[in-house]
């Protein structure tokens, strides 16, 4: 049962332009969302994360997107830089409304590639 | 600090033998979390301490599968009679006091299970 989900495996923007990933839940508990970054032998990195009171998330060129009643996020990356190829990875969380639980659950990821 | 470190970055290990993989947090994390990424897939968790406090433990760890982490410093976790389906990647994550903040995870383990 994937409760989070990350449709598209993969995505190609031209360096410069907007990256938009996807990803959808399943589970109405989840009030916290978080949006990792990969690069090949390391492990994921964070990047940005949202609270299930909040629509958006901003930090400098990445902006994360909250649709509570569609249960989607996106993350954009604008300008994407040919840095940011890597696999991206949406992970939520029952936090607020199961007492503090830590246990993130990850969605099968998108892989960015920045066309220089 | 080196952030967290684990150890050993690759594991061959024939099927049925025991292994153990050691992890070190960043040294002001009382938080430390234990995930597993096969091939295609996000990490899945498997375990979570604060302090030396084994407070989650997932249902996808088998009663082969032990992990500790004595004197809320460095965690193992310990695979015993392994299976060629225990073949993955194993993450550990630090952080201080919340997870809000972001993980901050390991380079993993890869282990190997022929």
């Amino acid at each position: 049962d994937q409760q989070v989900k990350q449709n598209s495996p993969s995505l190609s923007v031209q360096e410069g332009r907007i990256s938009i990933l996807n990803c959808d839940y399943t589970n109405s508990m989840f009030d916290y969302f978080l949006w990792y970054k990969k690069y090949p032998a390391e492990g994921p990195t964070f990047l940005i994360s949202i609270s299930s009171i909040k629509d958006k998330n901003e930090d400098g060129r990445f902006t994360v997107f909250l649709n509570k009643s569609a249960k989607h996020l996106s993350l954009h990356i604008v300008p994407s830089q040919p840095g940011d190829s890597a696999v991206y990875f949406c992970a939520a969380s029952a936090f607020i409304s199961n007492f503090g639980n830590e246990k993130l659950t990850f969605g099968t990821g998108t892989r960015l590639t920045i066309i220089p | 600090d080196t952030g967290v470190s684990q150890d050993p970055r690759h594991k061959i290990t024939k099927r049925g033998q025991n292994v153990t993989f050691r992890c070190d947090p960043i040294s002001e994390h009382n938080r430390l979390y234990w995930y597993r990424q096969t091939l295609g897939q996000g990490p899945e968790f498997l375990t979570y301490f604060q302090n030396e406090a084994q407070l989650e433990k997932s249902r996808l760890l088998s009663d082969r599968f032990s992990a500790e982490r004595p004197k809320g410093s460095f965690s193992t976790l310990e695979i015993q009679r392994t299976e060629q389906g225990d073949s993955a990647m194993y993450l550990c994550a630090s952080s201080l006091d919340s997870f809000m903040y972001g993980y901050t995870f390991g380079s993993g383990t890869r282990l190997t299970v022929v």
